[in-house]
């Protein structure tokens, strides 16, 4: 049963029009939701989050959005860059402790 | 301020050997969190460990594997008998103390069953 899903294995956009990467979730006792990227051999990298009393979040390029009622959150990347090229893990947490990641999605960013 | 280090980055393992990964977690980092990462998935939470506790193992295998956290050095998390479905991409991650969520990953051992 996985509790965090994001549906697309992969993504490729073209450099300077926007990233969207889609996440998916099933427990509503999920109360912070967090996006990390990864690059090939390194470990991840903490990008962006959001707890769930609010719907958007930005930082930058980077804009999170939490839609609660239907469980489903989104990362949007505005102006997409080629060194945006990774691996974007989705992730919910339910208090302190561990966090479930979905799958991830590999995006290509094409310059 | 040195991030979250792991050694070694590459292990390769016999069947039926033991195998031993560290983790050093961020100075002033009491929480440290392990993931395996098998080929094609995402991270799946293995154990979540403060200094001489074992606050959450609910993802660590019934048999052969362990983890500890001494109050002194580095976390060990110890596989015994490793078998070839082991070899995978373990991750280790820290937090600080009354942060638990945003997590600070190591690059990883690599572990390579043969």
């Amino acid at each position: 049963d996985q509790q965090v899903k994001q549906n697309s294995p992969s993504l490729s956009v073209q450099e300077g029009r926007i990233s969207i990467l889609n996440c998916d979730y099933t427990n509503s006792m999920f109360d912070y939701f967090l996006w990390y990227k990864k690059y090939p051999a390194e470990g991840p990298t903490f990008l962006i989050s959001i707890s769930s009393i609010k719907d958007k979040n930005e930082d930058g390029r980077f804009t999170v959005f939490l839609n609660k009622s239907a469980k489903h959150l989104s990362l949007h990347i505005v102006p997409s860059q080629p060194g945006d090229s990774a691996v974007y893990f989705c992730a919910a947490s339910q208090g302190a402790g561990k966090s479930t990641f979905g799958d991830g999605t590999t995006l290509t960013v094409k310059p | 301020n040195a991030g979250v280090m792991q050694n070694p980055r590459h292990l390769v393992r016999r069947r039926g050997q033991e195998a031993r990964l560290r983790c050093s977690p961020m100075k002033g980092h009491s929480h440290v969190y392990w993931y395996r990462q098998l080929p094609e998935e995402g991270l799946k939470f293995m154990v979540y460990l403060q200094k001489e506790n074992i606050i959450d193992e609910s993802g660590m295998p019934k048999e052969r594997f362990s983890a500890e956290f001494p109050k002194e050095g580095p976390s060990i998390l110890r596989i015994q008998q490793v078998v070839r479905g082991d070899s995978a991409a373990y991750f280790c991650a820290s937090s600080p103390i009354g942060d638990g969520y945003e997590q600070y990953f190591g690059p990883g051992t690599r572990l390579t069953v043969t």
